[in-house]
């Protein structure tokens, strides 16, 4: 159990929907990342977020956004869902405060199906 | 940019055989490297690391040695075990910057047989 937790584990959605992904970091992380596993595309970093600000941007689209809470959870925001979409959403927490260790820490995923 | 490349799968051993995932990387500067294992149905999960050139990372009889000579960190075991089925992702994490983000090879499937 890395710690890291994400909910909900499944997603069946239609196309042009919206859904939210919850991530929790382990205690003490500040930092969490968005990575999507697709078939076609791996594994790819979405977006980063350092106690509770944007700290860098990957391949995300524009119909995706998210954001750390005070409480350092963290909420990624799929809008106008398209079938290619369809992918495992992965959470991952690092970098506790004075720590020095930038280990990242993967949650369960949520696997999104879009129809 | 920063880029990994790892070989192509799947993989199929006999148990007790010995294994070897290759991974190249591109990347500017002294990266770290990681090579991170996904069981069926599960999330990933750190299996070794190293953060800078000659050192190696182990864990579980899985090793792995940073050469920046060669820009490889390949993956080793002696002896594979049935357990040992999983997919093998091997990452950088670029030098410096702001973010801390990792760049992930394709993924290589490795099926052992008993």
């Amino acid at each position: 159990d890395s710690g890291v937790t994400q909910t909900p584990k499944h997603l069946i959605t239609a196309t042009g929907q919206r859904v939210t992904l919850r991530c929790s970091p382990r205690s003490g992380d500040l930092s969490v990342y968005w990575y999507q596993q697709s078939l076609d595309q791996g594994l790819q970093f979405l977006i980063q977020y350092y106690n509770g600000e944007e700290r860098a941007k990957g391949n995300i689209l524009e119909r995706f956004s998210a954001q750390q809470f005070p409480d350092l959870h963290s909420e990624l925001n799929l809008s106008s869902l398209e079938l290619g979409d369809s992918a495992l959403y992965f959470c991952a927490s690092s970098e506790k405060a004075g720590a020095g260790s930038y280990e990242q820490y993967f949650g369960p995923g949520t696997r999104l199906t879009v129809t | 940019g920063d880029s990994v490349t790892q070989m192509e799968g799947p993989v199929t051993l006999s148990e007790e055989a010995f294994l070897t995932i290759n991974c190249t990387y591109t990347a500017t500067g002294y990266p770290s490297l990681f090579w991170y294992v996904q069981y069926p149905g599960e999330g990933l999960q750190l299996l070794l690391k190293a953060t800078k050139a000659d050192d190696k990372g182990s864990n579980k009889g899985f090793e792995a040695t940073y050469r920046k000579e060669t820009t490889s960190f390949h993956l080793e075991k002696g002896s594979v075990q049935v357990s040992d089925s999983a997919v093998y992702f091997c990452a950088l994490r670029g030098y410096g910057g702001a973010t801390n983000k990792l760049i992930f090879g394709t993924g290589t499937l490795l099926a052992v047989q008993p």
